[in-house]
């Protein structure tokens, strides 16, 4: 069971959009279509922001928005705000009732 | 409202056990998984292992030998005991509430707040 793969970090300016991808294999990431994102600010627990690959938990701004082909997930966060600089990871169901982690992303609003 | 309550020794020495307590307040415990995570200073999670309301556990490979996560239902509350600590378990650790789809944990929607477990000599 290995980390899934993510970008250290990624950056934007207000109001662009910015893209984090989470590689896996096809015993995660390609084998199910559990993919859920969740966003840390220091100091913080994760908060979800999405889970079923695309849909958003109630409260979470439709800027956020999630897909996956093969075995690469994505996260997409739409017209940047300067709130949205935080760490954000990747989560996979891996079967056996066992679930696993990208390393996650820093993103920065410049 | 779901709360996830949290609490634990926050200083260990090496070959010590790790225990840690979490209680579900304002809800059911039944229909939920309920999940460890934990995250080393500056790294990134990594999911521990679950248990159901029916005691069935669930641990991910690496910590399986060290692991055991057992509840409480009258409590509301689910505990993580991992043993033979050393200074690589050093981490902030979180309980979570589990949702499932058709019966398969899918993600963590309601975090405790976090417990910083030091090991050190």
């Amino acid at each position: 069971q290995s980390a899934l793969t993510q970008p250290r970090s990624v950056s934007g300016s207000p109001g662009q959009s910015v893209t984090i991808s989470c590689t896996g294999t096809s015993s995660d990431v390609g084998g199910y279509n559990y993919v859920s994102w969740y966003q840390q600010h220091p100091g913080k627990a994760p908060k979800l922001m999405i889970y079923d690959v695309s849909k958003r938990p109630s409260g979470v701004p439709d800027r956020f928005s999630g897909s996956k082909s093969g075995k690469t997930a994505s996260l997409t966060i739409s017209g940047l705000q300067a709130e949205d600089e935080a760490d954000y990871f990747c989560c996979s169901y891996a079967g056996t009732y066992s679930l696993v982690f990208g390393g996650g992303t820093k993103l920065t609003v410049l | 409202q779901v709360q996830l309550q949290q609490w634990g020794a926050g200083l260990l020495k090496p070959s010590e056990t790790l225990s840690l307590t979490c209680a579900v307040d304002g809800g059911s415990f039944s229909g939920y998984y309920w999940s460890w995570i934990r995250q080393p200073p500056g790294k990134g999670l990594e999911w521990i292992g679950e248990i159901n309301h029916s005691g069935s556990t669930y641990y991910n490979p690496s910590l399986k030998s060290r692991v055991t996560i057992s509840s409480d239902t009258s409590k509301n509350q689910f505990s993580l005991k991992l043993t033979s600590v050393t200074a690589a378990d050093t981490a902030v650790f979180y309980c979570a509430r589990t949702f499932l789809y058709f019966g398969i944990p899918d993600a963590f929607d309601i975090w405790g707040q976090g417990t910083l477990v030091t090991v050190s000599s």
